[in-house]
Parts: structure tokens; C-alpha cells; sequence
């Protein structure tokens, strides 16, 4: 089945810097990509969703110039957390659909668990 | 009211037992996940159906599209099998609504 990695699984960071954080498609094409972020005991939260080579869509509430989004290529897009805070600290999930603007199919990635000391 | 409902929010089987998670949704869909998230958080999608039945080895998923209603059960539960259990279902938005989850823990 398709195949979609994080790196890194876990970081942890001190408050004030960036944190980049990798979703890439194994072995398809990945024309759209979602960004998730999950609360402890909570349900996954849409941050936004990514077409290759456009602007990311941002859920309401989700701060644009903080979570910066980058889908540059049909494998791989980027998450980059800015000025990372404590209330930053969170699991972000990412998923990619083989089809475009297609939520129906989506793999998800591991995850990566975010600490911002 | 959320539009994704599960329940039970918390099971606790004990091994070899048949388990059932059930999932309500309110609106409208082409097709619904389910999900397996185990503790450490990595996620993995288990099925994604539009209607009828599927299954893969010991884990059968039903959706009924008239009634907006999905089961999840898993026959001879094993304690490899605790996990949080998530439905999710997309809408014509391109939004993806997921239910709170279902907590199994299977007991040897």
C-alpha cells in the first residue's frame, strides 16, 4: 500500500526557534497534502491543505505566517513551525492524497512529536 | 453536535472476545476511514469504504450510507490490537471530520 514517512519522528527545541518538519509520499505522487495537529486526547485538528506548487489553504484559526507550508514537489512537503512556543508543543500528523483536492484518499504519515521547551 | 459520533469512547475486551466500535456521521459522503492510532501516535489507515463491507484479516468494517452509520469489529481481539480507533470522513469541503475516538485495551 502507499507509503507516506515524517522526519523527524520527535524533536525537541527550545523556544524562540524554527522547526522544520518533512512529509513525503514513498511511492506515489502526492498532488494534495494535509497537515494535521492532535491535542493530547483529542480528535486530529486540520491545519491545512496543500497543492503541489500553490499556497497552502489554512484552517480557520491557524495562524498562516506561523506554520508555514511548502509543497514543492509531488513527494514532499515541508511544515516549518516559526518561533516555536511551549503552546506549539503538539503531534502534527501529515497525510497525502494521490488525487487532487481528493480527501477521500489519504495515507497518513507517522507523525512527529513536537516539544518546544 | 459533532458531525462524527463514535462509541464506545473507552472498551476493554478481554482476549479472544469480538468487539465492535460504531460510528454515526451527519453528513454526507463518498467514503468513511477508519483509522488505528497506537500509543507513541503513529496512525494507520485501516480501511476506507464507501459501501458494503471489507476486510483484512481478524478487522471487518461495515457502512450503511442510507442509515449514515459504520461499524468497526475485530474478531479473536488480541492485546496487540489496543489502540485508539478514529473515524473520519471527509466532506464535499475538503475537510476531514474525524470522531473523538475509541480507546480499546484488550486484556490477555
Amino acid at each position: 500500500g502507499a507509503v507516506v514517512s515524517q522526519h523527524p519522528s520527535r524533536v525537541i527545541c527550545k523556544s524562540g526557534t524554527s522547526v522544520k518538519i518533512e512529509c513525503r509520499s514513498l511511492d506515489f505522487q502526492a498532488t494534495t497534502m494535509f497537515w494535521y495537529r492532535q491535542f493530547p486526547k483529542k480528535s486530529l485538528m486540520l491545519m491545512a491543505t496543500s497543492n503541489e506548487g500553490s499556497k497552502a489553504t489554512y484552517e480557520q484559526g491557524v495562524e498562516k505566517d506561523k506554520f508555514l507550508i511548502n509543497h514543492a514537489s509531488l513527494t514532499l512537503s515541508t511544515l516549518t513551525v516559526t518561533s516555536a512556543h511551549p503552546e506549539d508543543s503538539s503531534f502534527y500528523i501529515c497525510s497525502a492524497s494521490p488525487l487532487a483536492g481528493d480527501a477521500d484518499t489519504q495515507y497518513f504519515g507517522p507523525g512527529t512529536r513536537l516539544t518546544v521547551l | 453536535k459533532n458531525e462524527v459520533e463514535q462509541s464506545p469512547q473507552n472498551l476493554t475486551a478481554q482476549e479472544g472476545e469480538f468487539i465492535t466500535i460504531n460510528c454515526s456521521y451527519s453528513v454526507g459522503i463518498s467514503a468513511l476511514h477508519w483509522l488505528q492510532q497506537h500509543p507513541g501516535g503513529g496512525i494507520v489507515s485501516l480501511f476506507m469504504l464507501s459501501s458494503g463491507k471489507k476486510k483484512h484479516g481478524r478487522l471487518i468494517a461495515t457502512i450503511n450510507i442510507q442509515e449514515k452509520h459504520s461499524s468497526l469489529h475485530i474478531t479473536a481481539s488480541h492485546p496487540r490490537d489496543s489502540a485508539v480507533y478514529i473515524c473520519a470522513v471527509p466532506n464535499t469541503g475538503n475537510q476531514f471530520y474525524f470522531g473523538t475516538g475509541t480507546s480499546l485495551t484488550v486484556i490477555p
